[in-house]
């Protein structure tokens, strides 16, 4: 059983449309980072939380510690936000071990 | 800043040689990741320092890899021999007390 697990794994929407990618985990976290991969190769940190909510433009991170689970919404999607998307969770304790998941790939039409 | 810089972008090798992948991490940062991408993969965290010391490398697949962290401004990740199963994209990070990571470009390794 993977400790992260992302939904959906392919994802395909329409310029403007609203967007919800999933991440659930397993294991005690003191962070979670969503990761954007584009096309090219080159990956961004898009965003590190430990509760509540963060926004950066039309990107939207939110995090329920209880359920574990973390969402992260784009609103007003366009083409440039086509990319891979990924989950990843820093566990807590010493050994501070990080986990990933596999990854969203959205395709956003034009 | 420059970002994080890596040495070099691309690698062809033979099945058997060294290689050594170079990252230079943002000046000020004491976090530093290696990472492993593949399309059967996925990322893959190897092995990650903190103030220049291994905290974490149970990503590390055998004893062919190794990697340094010499001082603050420098790393290798060293393989060898190297297989063709390690064609990859090698991927170094840093970041300020394991808060946000910053990527470098990548090494794309190919064994032939």
């Amino acid at each position: 059983k993977n400790e992260v697990e992302q939904s959906p794994q392919n994802l395909t929407a329409q310029e403007g449309e609203f967007i919800t990618i999933n991440c659930s985990y397993s294991v005690g976290i003191s962070a979670l980072h969503w990761l954007q991969q584009h096309p090219g190769g080159g990956i961004v940190s898009l965003f590190m939380l430990s509760s509540g909510k963060k926004k950066h433009g039309r990107l939207i991170a939110t995090i329920n510690i209880q359920e574990k689970h973390s969402s992260l919404h784009i609103t007003a999607s366009h083409p440039r936000d086509s990319a891979v998307y990924i989950c990843a969770v820093r566990s807590q304790g010493n050994f501070n071990k990080f986990y990933f998941g596999s990854g969203t790939k959205l395709n956003v039409k034009p | 800043d420059a970002g994080v810089i890596q040495s070099p972008r691309h690698e062809v090798t033979e099945m058997g040689q060294e290689v050594t992948l170079r990252c230079k991490p943002i000046s000020g940062h004491n976090s530093l990741f290696w990472y492993r991408q593949t399309m059967m993969r996925g990322l893959e965290l190897l092995i990650y320092f903190n103030n220049n010391v291994p905290i974490d490398d149970s990503g590390m697949p055998e004893d062919r890899f190794s990697a340094k962290m010499p001082n603050a401004s420098f790393s290798t990740l060293k393989i060898q021999p190297s297989e063709p199963r390690d064609s990859a994209v090698y991927f170094c990070a840093s970041s300020f007390h394991l808060a946000t990571q910053y990527f470098g470009p990548g090494t794309r390794l190919t064994v032939l």
